[in-house]
């Protein structure tokens, strides 16, 4: 069965500082997404990020990337130069390609709280 | 392009009593889901629609849940009648086509649900 396993429940950084966050997964599919959202206070995910499990360069967009280890099963997090607003809670998640009507929901960990001070 | 809508934002009722979640996905997509997130965890599947059809249902609690995609557009999401852990933030999220693995799924502002 897939899961998805965020060991961090908080961490703390100062402004301008890099951060990264913890994600492992199983499955035993060989054909998978992984996705970050972010969740403010407000309660909206929103995505930020998304690595294929067949894809040989880690994922990039502006400040956030994603270190893809397959071998290991993680794909942790790394926000550079972090601002306040980069507040909020954060979720991994996977997504296997689907065989058949079963359905392509997200599994999603239980998330890391990010506090960022000045 | 407009995001997904959701509507209410907010509920608070008694243990028992029903309660109806509406959800508006972005246009054109065929794809729409509905989550539940416990307080302290992460989002878990409800129910998934394919334009009107189920795709997944198989962790909806049928006996006090339902939900319906009439025309392949909006949602409703009906909860009757509700217990207290049904307390819970319930979003729901669309995705363009048909579940690809790399499919982005995007998410509205969620409705707070609190049953007291």
């Amino acid at each position: 069965a897939q899961k998805i396993t965020q060991t961090q429940p908080g961490m703390f950084v100062q402004e301008k500082e890099a951060v990264t966050l913890d994600c492992t997964y199983d499955t035993s599919d060989q054909s998978y997404g992984l996705f970050w959202y972010k969740q403010p206070s407000s309660g909206e995910m929103i995505f930020l990020i998304y690595q294929g499990s067949y894809d040989e360069q880690n994922a990039t967009e502006g400040r956030y990337s994603l270190n893809f280890q397959k071998a290991r099963k993680s794909a942790n997090l790394v926000i550079s130069a972090s601002q306040l607003g980069d507040s909020a809670m954060y979720f991994c998640a996977m997504r296997e390609t689907p065989r058949s009507k079963a359905g392509t929901a997200l599994i999603f960990g239980k998330g890391t709280t990010l506090s960022v001070s000045s | 392009e407009a995001g997904v809508a959701q509507s209410p934002r907010y509920k608070i009722i008694e243990k028992r009593q029903s309660v109806a979640f509406w959800c508006n996905p972005i246009s054109g997509h065929a794809t729409l889901y509905w989550y539940q997130q416990i307080l302290g965890q992460g989002p878990k599947l409800l129910i998934q629609f394919q334009n009107n059809g189920v795709v997944d249902d198989s962790q909806l609690p049928k006996d006090r849940f339902s939900a319906e995609r009439l025309k392949g557009v909006d949602s409703t999401l009906k909860i009757q009648p509700a217990k207290l852990e049904d307390s819970a933030v319930y979003l729901c999220a669309s995705s363009v086509g048909y579940g690809l693995s790399q499919e982005t799924q995007y998410f509205g502002p969620g409705t707070r649900l609190l049953v007291l």
